[in-house]
């Protein structure tokens, strides 16, 4: 079957460091790949995505890069902010698949000062 | 961006009783919406597909008679939780899909159910 594993949080970083969440994901196809975020109190948002092997998605600083090789999909930024603190879930959907999303367990983030 | 509205953001029941829990799109028409289930730690599970004017489909090991679910109109789903016990205790939260943006889902802020 399909799954995705992430990182365990929760991450704890100073404002400025370089974040890396990994995310590894095992499917029977040739899925597409994302990074939802989850802020405080709102429901889940669309990060950033990527349909093929090779493709880098990136938004708000945030980057990501589909590995097929590795089968990865970690997320990354140079320097974060303490507006940054949420959570962060690696997600996929293979084509056809009826356009259902197979999520990791969350990766929390927390930036401090 | 599209909006999608959860209600309400938490609930106590006492155990036995039923809990209706409401998705709306504020803003666009979702043929399609999905619920899904968190536990503590866990991923976010998927429950059921939400088909407008059709029965859901749900996943498998999902008791469709436990977990009823009506999508009445292009802008409305309900999700029914009878006769709750506290093992259905959980967070629950919904997404809409844009018609032309099939990949793409935008959530709720989810539901915190707690049965006593």
């Amino acid at each position: 079957g399909n799954s995705v594993t992430q990182m365990e949080g929760p991450v704890t970083l100073s404002e400025e460091a370089f974040l890396t969440i990994n995310c590894t994901y095992t499917a029977t196809g040739y899925p597409s790949l994302f990074w939802y975020v989850q802020y405080p109190g709102e429901g889940l948002q669309l990060l950033l995505k990527a349909t093929k092997a090779d493709d880098k998605g990136s938004n708000k600083g945030f980057e990501a890069t589909y590995r097929k090789e590795t089968t990865s999909f970690h997320l990354e930024k140079g320097s974060v902010q303490v507006s940054d603190s949420a959570v962060y879930f690696c997600a996929l959907t293979l084509t056809g698949g009826g356009n259902k999303l197979t999520f990791g367990t969350g990766t929390q983030l927390k930036v401090e000062l | 961006g599209a909006v999608v509205s959860q209600h309400p953001s938490r609930v106590i029941c006492k155990s036995g009783t039923s809990v209706k829990i409401e998705c709306r799109s504020l803003d666009f028409q979702a043929t399609t919406m999905f619920w899904y289930r968190q536990f503590p730690k866990k991923s976010l599970m998927l429950m059921a597909t939400s088909n407008e004017g059709s029965k859901a489909t749900y996943e498998q090991g999902v008791e469709k008679d436990k977990f009823l679910i009506n999508h009445a109109s292009l802008t409305l789903s309900t999700l029914t939780v009878t006769s709750a016990h506290p093992e259905d205790s959980s967070f629950y939260i919904c997404s809409a899909r844009l018609p032309d943006a099939k990949n793409i889902q935008y959530f709720g802020a989810g539901t915190r159910l707690s049965v006593l």
